[in-house]
């Protein structure tokens, strides 16, 4: 089955940076394109980025662009979100996901916590 | 961007009755709607894509409709484990956007 573990979540402080990491298993990873989408405290969910299952394609949330940076190794069947110059509105649960053909999320994984405070 | 919309943001209702919840779109998506369920501290889960297609897995006793700008999920007959936070989802267009949520709790 279908299986997303993030992980790299912890406390940082404004301004510095953060990688998170998606292990995917249970489908052929290279196949897929994939999302990140973060939830802030007792908020919503907040869209962020996807990625193409060839990396060639990379869309953004305007929160976001030119900060996050959505990458993955298909070799190592890994998502990743580099975090750079982070804010504390950037404080969430973090959640990547599986696009279907269609783009749309069809699986998603557990989350990975991230806290921007000084 | 397009912004989503979802009606009503609470509702309380009975095990066995029947729900309906309402997103609608600030331009035309076609039917590029997609609805999850989230219960709380825990991962969404996808329920329907393609506004009215249900998520391998899913029950029957969900159900999509809609196209253009407005879209409804219903639940046939609300049962305890249904009691969560479901959200609408546009991806006709870059940024995806997701509506603010519906939580359903229990009358």
């Amino acid at each position: 089955q279908v299986e997303l573990v993030e992980s790299g979540g912890g406390v940082v402080q404004p301004g510095r940076s953060l990688r998170l990491s998606c292990a995917a298993s249970g489908f052929t990873f290279s196949s897929y394109g994939m999302h990140w989408v973060r939830q802030a405290p007792g908020k919503g969910l907040e869209w962020v980025a996807v990625i193409w299952h060839d990396g060639d394609n990379k869309y953004y949330a305007d929160s976001v662009k030119g900060r996050l940076t959505i990458s993955r190794d298909n070799s190592k069947n890994t998502l990743y979100l580099q975090m750079n110059s982070l804010r504390a509105e950037d404080t969430a649960v973090y959640y990547c996901a599986r696009a279907s053909a269609t783009v749309v999320i069809d699986n998603w994984g557990q989350g990975t916590l991230v806290t921007v405070s000084s | 961007d397009i912004q989503m919309t979802q009606s009503p943001s609470s509702l309380s209702a009975s095990v066995g009755d029947r729900v309906t919840i309402t997103c609608r779109a600030s331009q035309g998506i076609s039917n590029y709607l997609a609805w999850f369920q989230q219960k709380p501290g825990k991962a969404p889960t996808s329920l329907i894509y393609a506004a009215s297609s249900l998520q391998s897995g899913v029950p029957s006793k969900f159900s999509g409709s809609g196209s253009g700008t407005d879209f409804t999920l219903t639940i046939s007959s609300l049962q305890p484990e249904d009691f969560a936070t479901y959200y609408c989802q546009q991806y006709n267009s870059y940024p995806f956007t997701f509506g603010p949520g519906t939580k359903v709790d229990i009358k």
